[in-house]
């Protein structure tokens, strides 16, 4: 079955520790999205990717970072510079990111990180 | 920047009444809007989406929406709900020169009474 995969379910970090949350989709889509949500605030974008190689800061980025290697990945790094990751993050995909957004966005079933 | 507000935290509903969920949106040209839905703790699913034509949208699982420019809105609606439509539903919209970027409302939480 084609679709996103995120794992952890669920991730526990230290103070001052790094961790990094996987995104993986086989639906060959180009662009693909990280999305952070807290209660009563909905989903803000922390960083998405047009295309391989390529990626941009959403309106959330600090403290957060990304790569995209391969088509298929887009793992996210929440640093110690994020004072507040408690939250739920939701990765997406699409088919692409150019001209109007008619594509829909595929959702994964979200990583819970949480601060010990 | 385009916006988007769903002025109803948490509704509460008996199962087999009609349900209205409200959206309303800020962009100063024709909208890209959609709707989705979370189960608690999963990803979100696309129940239907609006871009230009007939303002009444048919979507899955019985839902429709209703585009209204003059009162910059995208109302949900189903005839009947059912236990299983208990979940966070969200509102979306899009911009034409911002690629297939959406800017979220906040949710609103829907509640089914047996």
């Amino acid at each position: 079955d084609g679709g996103i995969t995120q794992s952890p379910k669920y991730l526990f970090r230290k103070e001052g520790q790094n961790v990094t949350l996987s995104c993986e989709q086989n639906l060959n889509h180009d662009a693909m999205y990280w999305y952070r949500q807290d209660p009563g605030q909905g989903l803000r974008l922390i960083y998405y990717s047009q295309i391989v190689n390529d990626f941009q800061k959403g309106d959330i980025a600090e403290g957060y970072s990304v790569s995209r290697e391969k088509k298929e990945s887009f793992p996210l790094t929440v640093t110690s510079a994020q004072k507040n990751p408690t939250a739920f993050y939701l990765c997406a995909s699409s088919i692409s990111f150019v001209g109007p957004p008619k594509e829909t966005q595929y959702f994964g079933p979200g990583t819970r990180l949480l601060v010990l | 920047a385009q916006s988007v507000t769903q002025p109803d935290i948490h509704i509460t509903v008996s199962e087999g009444a009609s349900l209205e969920l409200r959206c309303n949106y800020s962009y100063g040209a024709t909208p890209y809007l959609f709707w989705y839905v979370q189960s608690p703790g999963q990803g979100l699913q696309l129940l239907l989406k609006y871009f230009s034509g007939d303002t009444l949208v048919q979507g899955i699982k019985g839902f429709e929406a209703e585009f209204k420019r003059s009162q910059s809105s995208f109302n949900l609606r189903k005839p009947s709900v059912h236990w299983s439509d208990a979940a966070e539903y969200f509102c979306a919209v899009g911009a034409y020169n911002a690629g297939n970027m959406l800017t979220f409302g906040g949710g609103t939480r829907l509640m089914v009474k047996p």
